[in-house]
């Protein structure tokens, strides 16, 4: 069964980073380009940025662009998502979501197929 | 950057009743490149349609999804109680174009 697991909710100071965690099983980890998202409370869907095991290339919305890193453990089908210099406004659901685009075998679909159940960050001081 | 506009904002309806949801683009996109997710209260949002038509896996064939251009359209042609939530479309393009509608709210009338 594919599945993504991501760790658990975190409460942060202004200033602080935030490292959150999405573990993949059930399919070709390398395969598919893993994406994250967040959500303001109230708001709508965000797209921070992806990470491509075929290129290994990671590529970010001019918005987080420096202030966000988005890594991978192919060992332990692991991606891990940073968020430096945190404000209150970072306070959000964050998401990852698996691409449907198989690189592999270049095919699948255009869209984010597989989501994780979702990493709740609140930021207060 | 694409952005997407939808409409309405809250859609109020029954169960039974036919529900459009309408997503407009800030310039033309290709068929290839537009998605629907559906979100319920406390869930991650899921995928309905890809490609402007395509049905993800498992999901009813009373959604359907058309469109083009500058112009898509989401169709739950009979609304169950479960349908009732929040959709999103979305532009797939290549980053960072993955942009997101505002989203539209159908809820029991």
């Amino acid at each position: 069964q594919v599945n993504l697991v991501q760790s658990g909710t975190e409460v942060k100071k202004p200033g602080a980073s935030v490292k959150v965690s999405c573990k993949a099983s059930g399919y070709c980890f390398t395969c598919y380009d893993i994406h994250w998202v967040r959500q303001a409370p109230g708001q709508s869907l965000e797209w921070m940025g992806r990470i491509n095991f075929g290129n290994g290339q990671q590529k970010y919305s001019e918005k987080f662009q420096g202030r966000v890193t988005i890594t991978g453990d192919a060992s332990a089908t692991t991606v891990f998502m940073e968020v430096r210099s945190l404000t209150s406004e970072d306070t959000a659901a964050y998401y990852c979501a698996r691409d449907g685009w198989n690189y592999d075998i270049l095919t699948g679909l255009n869209g984010f197929e597989i989501w994780g159940q979702g990493t709740t960050v609140t930021v207060s001081s | 950057e694409i952005v997407l506009t939808q409409s309405p904002g809250t859609l109020s309806l029954s169960p039974g009743e036919r529900a459009t949801l309408s997503c407009r683009a800030s310039q033309s996109v290709s068929k290839s490149f537009l998605a629907w997710y559906q979100q319920k209260p406390g869930q991650a949002p899921s995928l309905l349609i890809y490609e402007t038509s395509g049905r993800a896996a498992g999901v009813p064939d009373r959604f359907s999804g058309s469109g083009s251009g500058t112009d898509f359209t989401l169709t739950i042609s009979r609304l169950e109680p479960e349908d009732f939530a929040v959709y999103y479309c979305q532009h797939y393009g290549d980053s960072p174009q993955f942009t997101f509608g505002p989203g539209t709210k159908v809820d029991v009338k």
